[in-house]
């Protein structure tokens, strides 16, 4: 099983400031098939990124993906209010296609 | 518009079965992978089964593995997850979700998300 570790747990950042997101994994991640997700309170997760760098269809160009192998990042650029949320990485390279714990981005 | 409709989440015993259902429309459902996911109060995401469009393959996570069953009936065009032997620690929200490919045999991630249906194991 491929194991994604998450940092920082919280980001405390003010609007128009930019976030740098990491995410871990245990082993190789193969094709970059590695995606984020954002999620918000009440509501189902939102894809954002697919294949490590891809933007989802809808998502604004703030949001970037990068990296490979074992070592990817999401930076959000000029953080906007709705930006604000819980973010997750998921690998789906492999069976069983496990999930980050998770970045929470807060209004400082 | 392409949906997917989770429903079967109640309070239900310690040890008890419970089946869930997902309507999907909009879009080819045969041709995609499907997966549930949960998230138990205040925790993150967990994978908990996927299956291939046709069906001949899937699998769960350890933690659920013996106990659930992930099937799909593309003719209804629903995809479903029986549990058994439910614990305490499988309330959650169980989300039904679709896998997109991005290239052929790429996958690309999960693109579309029902709402969610609330399980609860309590004795």
């Amino acid at each position: 099983e491929i194991v994604l570790t998450q940092s920082p747990g919280t980001l405390s950042l003010s609007p128009g400031e930019s976030a740098t997101l990491s995410c871990r994994a245990s082993q190789s991640v193969s094709n970059s098939q590695l995606g984020w997700y954002q999620q918000k309170p009440g509501q189902a997760p939102r894809l954002l990124i697919y294949g490590a760098f891809s933007r989802a269809t809808g998502i604004p160009d703030r949001f970037g993906g990068s990296g490979s192998g074992t070592d990817f990042t999401l930076t959000i650029s000029r953080l906007e209010p709705e930006d604000f949320a819980v973010y997750y990485c998921q690998q789906y390279d492999s069976s069983p296609w496990t999930f980050g714990q998770g970045t929470k981005v807060e209004i400082k | 518009e392409v949906q997917l409709l989770e429903s079967g989440g109640r309070l239900v015993q310690t040890g008890g079965s419970l089946r869930l259902s997902c309507a999907a429309s909009g879009f080819t459902f045969s041709s995609y992978a499907m997966a549930w996911v949960r998230q138990a109060p205040g925790k993150g995401l967990e994978w908990v089964s996927g299956i291939s469009g046709s069906g001949g393959w899937s699998d769960n996570a350890d933690s659920v593995k013996g106990r659930f069953t992930i099937s799909r009936d593309n003719s209804k065009i629903t995809l479903y997850l029986q549990m058994n032997s439910l614990r305490a620690e499988d309330t959650a929200v169980y989300y039904c979700a679709k896998m997109f490919y991005s290239a052929p045999g790429t996958r690309g991630g999960m693109d579309v998300w029902g709402q969610g249906t609330t399980v609860t194991v309590s004795s």
